[in-house]
């Protein structure tokens, strides 16, 4: 079957734009989560949304980074304001139980 | 608060040899202890999980990692890499099922022929 997808795979920016990154999560895992990978940084956690409830937010590195998930099922990242620091690969994750699998990434690029 | 590490930043194995990746982790409780691999450009693969059980577990592709409690380790060991393992290995922890991930730094495996 198909797994997590995002778009774009690439997404290169001027800093101080705002950027929408979106993931669409294998069907009926009502898991999702955010993460990113960057060179000096590694893998962080961003921001887990699960099923109804409100979302874990505790990663969001600054009040310019917010998400929302639709209908349980996609879910899209937006960076306000973009800054050189935002380069970086994000990853999104779905799960089921007790599994995440992720989606091959948006390489973003602030200029 | 959980913690990650793994002490090896890059590793370089010959073709046939055995391999070893170290990975020390920070929690009070059990964890729920995992394995990714990465490719280049490729998205984060699972390799193995641990919940509980049986402390040596099985995982993708020969991979084994054993969970030792009184190290706080869960080393990933393969006995004969092949060219195809290089990639980099991510170690990571969660306090129960389903939630957010922390992830070592990550270790880059190359093998030489």
């Amino acid at each position: 079957g198909a797994g997590v997808s995002q778009s774009p795979s690439n997404k290169v920016t001027e800093k101080g734009k705002d950027v929408e990154l979106r993931c669409d999560p294998i069907s009926g895992h009502t898991a999702l989560y955010w993460y990113r990978q960057s060179l000096g940084q590694g893998l962080e956690f961003l921001i887990y949304f699960q099923g109804n409830s409100a979302p874990d937010k505790s990663g969001l590195p600054s009040d310019r980074f917010s998400a929302e998930r639709t209908g349980g099922s996609v879910s899209t990242l937006t960076i306000q304001r973009t800054q050189q620091e935002d380069s970086a690969v994000y990853l999104c994750a779905s799960s089921a139980t007790n599994e995440q699998f992720f989606g091959p990434g948006t390489r973003l690029t602030v200029l | 608060a959980q913690s990650v590490t793994q002490p090896d930043i890059h590793i370089t194995v010959s073709e046939g040899a055995s391999l070893e990746l170290r990975c020390n982790y920070s929690y009070g409780a059990t964890p729920y202890l995992f394995w990714y691999v990465q490719s280049p450009g490729q998205g984060l693969q699972l390799l193995l999980k641990y919940f509980s059980g049986d402390t040596l577990v099985q995982g993708i592709k020969g991979f084994e990692a054993e969970f030792k409690r009184s190290q706080s380790s869960f080393n990933l060991r393969k006995p004969s890499v092949h060219w195809s393992d290089a990639a980099e290995y991510f170690c990571a922890v969660g306090k129960q099922a389903g939630t957010a991930l922390i992830f070592g730094k990550g270790t880059t495996l190359s093998v030489s022929s």
